[in-house]
């Protein structure tokens, strides 16, 4: 099974300010997905492939990585993106997720 | 509109059986593989099944295999999962998820979300 590992597990950024959210798999993967979710609310397919934006993304949104290090990145923190956020593998079976990274805003 | 709505939740004692459906409406059910994810409260996100278009193959991971069964109806254009042997740890919201690969990509992702039906184990 590969565990993917996330960084930090809460982190709270003021506005304006950059964020990079951190997983790390357990053996090399060929891509990764994340999702965004909301309190409340049904996880969103945020970004896939890596680095591709799901329909609807802001740009200020980014992904990237390779192998066992992938990370998503904000350039400008924003108010509405308080959310918890999670990565995924589906480069084998058992599909995993990581544990969530929890971003809150200053 | 993709739509998925699930049904089925409640609160179920340990060891019996509780069977969760997801209807499923505005893309051609029967072209899709379709999961089942879930939640426990206050925690991650975990894979529970998969199953290709035409149902004839099925993915579990570990902690549910042999207790958990996933199926589908493309007639009625609807998702099951069927529980068994359930313990106080598949205390969770179960969410419905269409699952597709990405044209021109290969990527796979679950790209669409249901609401979640809350299933609780407990005497």
């Amino acid at each position: 099974e590969i565990v993917l590992t996330q960084s930090p597990t809460t982190m709270a950024a003021s506005p304006g300010e950059k964020v990079t959210l951190n997983c790390l798999a357990s053996s090399s993967v060929s891509y990764m997905n994340w999702y965004q979710q909301k309190s409340g609310a049904s996880p969103k397919l945020w970004i896939y492939g890596t680095s591709n934006l799901a329909s609807g993304v802001p740009n200020r949104f980014s992904g990237s990585g390779s192998g066992t290090s992938y990370s998503l990145t904000i350039s400008s923190m924003e108010a509405e993106d308080v959310a918890t956020y999670y990565c995924l593998q589906l480069s084998s079976y058992p599909l995993t997720f990581g544990s969530g990274t929890k971003l809150e805003i200053k | 509109e993709v739509q998925l709505v699930e049904t089925g939740g409640g609160l179920v004692q340990p060891g019996r059986s509780l069977k969760l459906s997801c209807v499923a409406s505005g893309f051609t059910f029967n072209n899709y593989w379709m999961s089942w994810t879930r939640q426990a409260p206050g925690k991650g996100l975990e894979w529970v099944a998969s199953i290709t278009n035409s149902g004839g193959s099925t993915y579990y991971p570990d902690s549910v295999k042999g207790r958990f069964t996933i199926s589908r109806d493309n007639a009625q254009n609807t998702l099951y999962l069927q529980m068994n042997s359930l313990r106080s740890e598949d205390t969770a919201t179960y969410y419905c998820t269409r699952d597709r690969i990405i044209r021109g990509t290969g990527y796979y992702v679950m790209d669409a979300w249901g609401q979640g039906a809350s299933v609780t184990v407990s005497s």
